[in-house]
């Protein structure tokens, strides 16, 4: 079936370096991708999302990158900070008139001071 | 604005037993969903409401839970008998237009079924 996944379950930086945490998905159909993050005791917080459009996309310190070719994206996070520490989870809406989203496992980032 | 509210935040109960979660979303958002994450693993849709209407229950592991909006404000998600693979994070999310991908979490409730 369809799937969104990450590659990694843990990803440990050094505060200061910048942070790449990766995610492939199944369906070559697939149009809009979000990335969330979720500290310890709270629920996903929307980072930033990206159309199918597009290769990339900037916000604040964080970069997404979309390579359709081999159904992949990525979250960079530039100068990784201790507030950065969370879960981070890739995320495909469901098309049709219910907005489900479908998540992939997550990838923890843990920043060493 | 008040964010999306749950309870409660962490409940431990024995296999066999009920537990009721309960989650208020933001004031005026005609949709809810509900997911949960299994320890280490993804977080899985269980249901959608549209006001008082369950949308799209799909991912509704089994008929031992039962999800209620009456009113179409605040919903429950009610676990009957509770076994041990429901022990997880709940979370609930509201979004102010159908099909919007701008969903809202809020804190989640932890569920450990001992």
């Amino acid at each position: 079936g369809e799937s969104v996944g990450l590659h990694l379950p843990t990803l440990s930086v050094q505060e200061g370096d910048n942070s790449i945490i990766n995610c492939a998905y199944s369906n070559s159909a697939s149009d809009y991708f979000i990335w969330y993050k979720q500290e310890s005791g709270k629920g996903p917080q929307f980072i930033i999302d990206i159309r199918s459009n597009m290769d990339k996309r900037q916000g604040q310190r964080v970069t997404v990158l979309l390579n359709k070719t081999v159904k992949h994206l990525s979250l960079q996070i530039a100068a990784t900070q201790p507030g950065d520490s969370a879960v981070y989870f890739c995320a495909e809406p469901r098309m049709g008139n219910t907005g489900k989203l479908i998540f992939g496992q997550g990838t923890t980032l843990q920043v060493k001071p | 604005e008040a964010g999306v509210t749950q309870f409660p935040s962490h409940s431990v109960i024995e296999k066999g037993q009920t537990v009721t979660l309960r989650c208020d979303p933001i004031s005026g958002h005609d949709n809810l969903y509900w997911y949960r994450r299994v320890m280490g693993k993804e977080i899985k849709f269980l249901l959608h409401f549209v006001k008082e209407s369950k949308q799209d229950e799909s991912g509704m592991p089994n008929n031992r839970f039962l999800a209620e909006r009456t009113g179409g404000t605040y919903s429950t998600l009610k676990v009957q008998p509770a076994e041990l693979e429901d022990s997880g994070v709940y979370f609930c999310a509201s979004s102010p237009a159908t099909g919007s991908y701008e969903q809202y979490f809020g804190p989640g409730t932890r569920l450990t079924v001992t």
